[in-house]
Parts: structure tokens; C-alpha cells; sequence
């Protein structure tokens, strides 16, 4: 199993970003997948989860209204929208697979950075 | 501040066990599986622990979990000084919408 985000960098506060997460090595469209970030010095947050089949989208509530999570299973790759972006989003952001049953994210990328500021 | 709670540090020494709580309420951990998680400085975190006592291949059994209640613990045997990282603790909370929670995470000192 393999996850490699991209897409991370600076932007202006309201700006906006947006993060792919390439798959591989398991069959992407049977599981859920998940996006988790952790702030300089501090701990997880999560941020979103998108079923495997993109019926349903699950936000925090920090981020609701502004991220947007999707994916596309033809591609095996899942992608987090971020608009109207402020300096807490600052964070390393990390993609995540969903175990079979949702119980736990059993592999994790190595994460790529947003940073947020003028 | 973290629905779930977990202690800011723990420390033991080589070889010693310790464990680390995690305490949440009846709309996560009391109804929902819970799941631990590594993160070694400077790495991603690793699936330790899931469906509160299951561990992934290649973990080894000094690691358990265990779970009664809206509480949890993590176990670890035979500290040795590799295992220094922190760890969190993590399950699906439903009290509104379905929210995906951490804990505020624990840094393990190996003395």
C-alpha cells in the first residue's frame, strides 16, 4: 500500500489549495479514505472522510462549509479542496486508507504542508 | 480541547510496562471501536491498535489494547527505547453528524 499526497505550498490567507492523494497497491474503491492534518508542535485533527464509493462525505466541523473532499476511483486517487484557507489551516495534511470496517486508518502518506500566510 | 482524553506525557523506564488512558464518552468510544496510533518525531502515524484489541500484522504483541466502557488503554510491555513517540487514540464520534475524533495525544518517555 502506498499513499503520496501532493499538492501542498503557500498561500495567502482566503486563498485556496488543493490536495491530491495518489493510491496504490489495494483495490481503492473498496475502502473509505480519510484526510487527517497536524499543526506545527501539535497533535492530529482530523478533517474529512469520503466512503469508498463517494456516497458520503463526513467534515469537521473546523472545516465545514470551506474543504471539500471527493474522489475518483477510476483514478485511485482522492483530493481535499480547501478554499477561503486561514493561518490555523496551516499544517502538514495527511491522506489516509479506512480499514474494511471504518474502525481505524491503517495506512498513512507521508503527509505534505500547507502553509497559510502573507 | 480533545473529546477524548488522554494524559500529556507518561514516562517508564527499559523493559518496565505502561499504559496510557483514553476516556471519552457513550457517543464514541461506548458505542464505536476504538483504534491507537503511533507517531515516531518526524513520521506519519502507524495503525497500532484497532477494533480496540486487534493488531495489524507486523506489530508486535508487547502492544495491546483494551477497552470498558467510554474508556480505553493502551498497554505496552517490555519499554524499550525505540517505542518513545506519541500516541493517540482515535474512534468515530456520532453525537450530531459522524465525526472521526483524536485524542489530544500522549508523549511516551522511555526513561
Amino acid at each position: 500500500v502506498q499513499l503520496v499526497e501532493s499538492g501542498g505550498g503557500v498561500v495567502q490567507p482566503g486563498g485556496s489549495l488543493r490536495l491530491s492523494c495518489a493510491a496504490s497497491g489495494f483495490t481503492f474503491s473498496n475502502f473509505g479514505m480519510h484526510w487527517v492534518r497536524q499543526a506545527p508542535g501539535r497533535g492530529l485533527e482530523w478533517v474529512a472522510f469520503i466512503r469508498r464509493d463517494g456516497s458520503n462525505k463526513y467534515y469537521a466541523d473546523s472545516v465545514k462549509g470551506r474543504f471539500t473532499i471527493s474522489r475518483d476511483n477510476s483514478k485511485n486517487t482522492v483530493s481535499l479542496q480547501m478554499s477561503t484557507l486561514r493561518a490555523d489551516d496551516t499544517a502538514v495534511y495527511y491522506c489516509a486508507k479506512s480499514t474494511m470496517t471504518s474502525s481505524g486508518l491503517d495506512y498513512w502518506g507521508q503527509g505534505t504542508l500547507v502553509t497559510v500566510s502573507s | 480541547q480533545s473529546v477524548l482524553t488522554q494524559p500529556p506525557s507518561v514516562s517508564a523506564a527499559p523493559g518496565q510496562t505502561v499504559t496510557i488512558p483514553c476516556s471519552g464518552s457513550r457517543s464514541n468510544i461506548g458505542s464505536n471501536y476504538i483504534s491507537w496510533y503511533q507517531q515516531l518525531p518526524g513520521t506519519a502515524p502507524k495503525l497500532l491498535i484497532y477494533e480496540d484489541h486487534r493488531r495489524p500484522s507486523g506489530i508486535p504483541d508487547r502492544f495491546s489494547g483494551s477497552k470498558s466502557g467510554t474508556s480505553a488503554t493502551l498497554g505496552i510491555t517490555g519499554l524499550q527505547t525505540g517505542d518513545e513517540a506519541d500516541y493517540y487514540c482515535g474512534t468515530w464520534d456520532s453525537t450530531l453528524s459522524a465525526v472521526w475524533v483524536f485524542g489530544g495525544g500522549t508523549k511516551l518517555t522511555v526513561l
